[in-house]
């Protein structure tokens, strides 16, 4: 079975870009959350969708970051402009309700 | 303000020997608990979980103690091996909000040969 699948891996960028994280969940799970984790504050929950709906944004730091869901089988989480503070690894994990979360092996963001 | 609190950054044990990872949180929301084991270079993976009603639960050479009234738990593996190594991560359910788990920053657990 595939697993959540997140592209890309591996990202660096200069500051001020736009930076585009993808994401493909679990067929079937109707919850996607994206996660960032850092040293300092380990991992964060940022949001995450039901049935492709938001439905709790509030870990998401600051207007610069926006995600969608636009069907079943895809999100994006954006940054735009990108800063040097952004970088981390980001996780998109998947689930049904009540079970267990499956991640992705993240996207590692580095903005220079 | 994080809810849930991992203090000890890094463990390192003998091989053979019991690892205690704790884990305190704050809100008394939570009633659901979980362990999350990660490598390096990978995503996180479920490990153990206990629900409020149970003081404790076993799987294997893991073991996760809830103790309620503290507001804290642990994970005790034993014994520990090698490939224990990694990066466990606790994390909790809210009773109102079952779908919006929320982990602690990890304790990165180094099992020494």
């Amino acid at each position: 079975d595939a697993g959540v699948i997140q592209s890309p891996r591996h990202e660096v960028t200069e500051m001020g870009q736009e930076v585009t994280l993808r994401c493909k969940p679990i067929s079937g799970h109707d919850y996607l959350f994206w996660y960032r984790q850092t040293m300092m504050r380990g991992l964060e929950l940022l949001i995450y969708f039901n049935n492709n709906v938001p439905i709790d944004d509030s870990g998401m730091p600051e207007d610069r970051f926006s995600a969608k869901m636009p069907n079943a089988s895809f999100s994006t989480l954006k940054i735009q402009p990108s800063e040097p503070r952004d970088s981390a690894v980001y996780f998109c994990a998947s689930s049904t309700l009540l079970n267990t979360i499956y991640f992705g092996e993240g996207s590692w963001l580095t903005v220079v | 303000d994080q809810q849930v609190k991992q203090n000890s950054p890094s463990l390192s044990v003998q091989e053979g020997r019991i690892s205690i990872l704790n884990c305190d949180y704050t809100n008394s929301m939570f009633d659901y608990f979980l362990w999350y084991k990660k490598y390096p270079a990978e995503g996180p993976t479920f490990l153990i979980s206990i629900s409020s009603i149970k003081d404790k639960n076993e799987d294997g050479r893991f073991t996760v103690f809830l103790n309620k009234s503290a507001k804290h738990l642990s994970l005790h593996i034993v014994p520990s091996q090698p490939g224990d190594s990694a990066v466990y991560f606790c994390a909790a359910n809210h009773k109102t909000s079952y779908d919006k788990v929320i982990f602690g920053p990890g304790t990165s657990l180094s099992v020494i040969p």
